[in-house]
């Protein structure tokens, strides 16, 4: 089954606490981004990857990094979270020339 | 869960003209949020509209605008005086309290000159 895995579904942390988000594709997509959603604005783009070792920051990056060593996985990095992260966070993947991007079940994050 | 569906794969709009995108969703929640989102060849996702479910009044952003019909369950983006650089894949997303997004599968606009 095509499919966009992140795990944890659920994650709360203390501030400070480094943490790392999995994001994981079986379609072999290019293209892989993460998003965070809040109360009322949607989704906004933290980074995005156009292929491996490929990545470019999108709208809102500050507090996070990402790695594209393999096609298939693309991890959210918080090295030291703070309570402003609390959000709801998506991963996607799409062909290069194909869409619609797949997006992962989302994974809540609580920071304390 | 809410599910979305978006029921036109793709549609076209010669330029200078108007299209209506159309969006159909389900949701038991009484408070939700409704986007449409766009997806040019970039791949960013950004936002072109959202609407409060409580709100009656149709949320409107220069060109853009929705049709929302509550009781029908509907949320359709009309873009006026159509340009070139509207051509995209758009997202229907509903968001709950829950902030529980779903998306619809898209509708890739083509605009022809």
């Amino acid at each position: 089954e095509a499919q966009v895995t992140q795990n944890p579904r659920y994650l709360i942390t203390v501030t400070g606490k480094k943490l790392t988000v999995t994001c994981s594709q079986n379609m072999n997509h290019e293209y892989m981004s993460w998003y965070r959603q809040d109360p009322g604005l949607g989704l906004r783009q933290i980074y995005y990857s156009m292929n491996v070792e490929v990545t470019d920051k999108g709208d809102v990056p500050e507090g996070y990094k990402v790695s594209r060593k393999e096609k298939r996985n693309f991890p959210l990095i918080l090295e030291s979270p703070s309570p402003n992260q609390t959000s709801l966070y998506f991963c996607a993947s799409s062909l290069a020339d194909t869409l619609p991007a797949f997006f992962g079940q989302g994974t809540r994050l609580t920071v304390v | 869960a809410q599910t979305v569906t978006q029921s036109q794969p793709e549609m076209s709009v010669q330029e200078a003209e108007t299209v209506t995108l159309s969006c159909t969703y389900d949701t038991s929640e009484s408070d939700y949020y409704l986007f449409w989102y766009k997806q040019p060849p970039s791949r960013q996702m950004i936002l072109v509209i959202r609407q409060e479910a409580y709100k009656q009044q149709n949320a409107t952003e220069n060109r853009f605008s929705v049709n929302f019909q509550k009781a029908a369950k509907s949320f359709s983006l009309k873009i006026s005086d159509s340009q070139l650089g509207d051509a995209a894949m758009y997202f229907c997303a509903c968001s709950d309290n829950n902030n529980d997004m779903r998306f619809g599968a898209g509708t890739r606009l083509t605009v022809k000159p």
